[in-house]
C-alpha cells in the first residue's frame, strides 16, 4: 500500500484469545485510525489515536503508537467469534492533504 | 444519525451503460469521499469532496465522474466502464478532512 503494511496478514486464535496486530506506516502523519471491515461490507471505524498520544482504550481495544519506529499496534482482548472480520489501519498527513491511506489489513478469524 | 446511505447496494452494468452511485449522510459532515476497494485488497482513495468543492482525484480516470449536489449528497457518475472496474465503492464522510471518517455500505459493482 501507499503508506505501509500490516502483519499478520491473517490469524486465527481460539474464543478468549488475545488478538495482536500491527501497522508500519511510512511518512510523518497527524493521527492513525484503525477500522473492522466484515466480509464485502463497509469499514466500521474502532479508535483513532493522534500522534502526540502513545496509547489509547475502547473496551476491549488496546491501541499504542510508536512515531519513532512508525508503527501502531492493535490488541484485542478476550476475544470473540463476532470479531471474526478484517481490520485495518489508516494513516492521514498534514504533509498529504490529510488523506487517508490504508494497511494492508489483517484477516481475524475467531474460533468458537 | 451516525449513518452513511449508499443506494444501490448492488450494480451489474454492461460496458456501454451510464448508471450513478449515490451516497448521502445527514451528519453535518463537510468532507465526503469516494473509495473503490478490489477483493481482498485496502480501501483506495479516488476522490475528496471539501465544502462541496473537489478538493482531491486521485488520478481517476474520466469514465469515473464525481458530483456534489449539496452538503448531504455525493454521486458517481459511471459511463464507459471496464471489467477491472468491478470492485466494491465506498463512500465515507467526515466533519472536516482530519477527523474520523464513517463509511457506508458499500455498493458492489460488477462490469459486464
Amino acid at each position: 500500500s501507499q503508506q505501509g503494511e500490516e502483519d499478520p496478514q491473517a490469524l486465527s486464535i481460539q474464543e478468549g484469545e488475545n488478538a495482536t496486530m500491527n501497522c508500519s506506516y511510512k511518512t510523518s502523519i497527524n493521527n492513525l485510525q484503525w477500522y473492522r471491515q466484515n466480509s464485502g461490507r463497509g469499514l466500521v471505524h474502532l479508535i483513532l489515536i493522534r500522534s502526540n498520544e502513545r496509547e489509547k482504550h475502547s473496551g476491549r481495544l488496546r491501541v499504542t503508537l510508536d512515531t519513532s519506529k512508525k508503527s501502531s499496534s492493535l490488541l484485542i482482548t478476550a476475544s470473540r467469534a463476532a470479531d471474526t472480520a478484517s481490520y485495518f489501519c489508516a494513516t492521514a498527513s498534514w504533509d498529504n492533504f490529510n488523506k487517508f491511506y490504508f494497511g494492508s489489513g489483517t484477516k481475524l478469524n475467531v474460533k468458537p | 444519525d451516525t449513518e452513511v446511505t449508499q443506494t444501490p447496494k448492488h450494480l451489474v452494468m454492461g460496458m456501454t451503460n451510464k448508471k450513478s452511485l449515490k451516497c448521502e449522510q445527514h451528519m453535518g459532515h463537510r468532507a465526503m469521499y469516494w473509495y473503490k476497494q478490489k477483493a481482498k485488497k485496502p480501501p483506495e482513495l479516488m476522490f475528496v469532496y471539501s465544502y462541496e468543492k473537489l478538493s482531491i482525484n486521485e488520478s481517476v480516470p474520466s469514465r469515473f465522474s464525481p458530483e456534489c449536489p449539496n452538503s448531504s449528497l455525493l454521486n458517481l457518475h459511471l459511463h464507459a466502464l471496464q471489467p477491472e472496474d468491478s470492485a466494491l465503492y465506498l463512500c465515507a464522510s467526515s466533519q472536516d478532512s482530519s477527523d474520523t471518517q464513517y463509511f457506508g455500505p458499500g455498493t458492489r459493482l460488477t462490469v459486464l
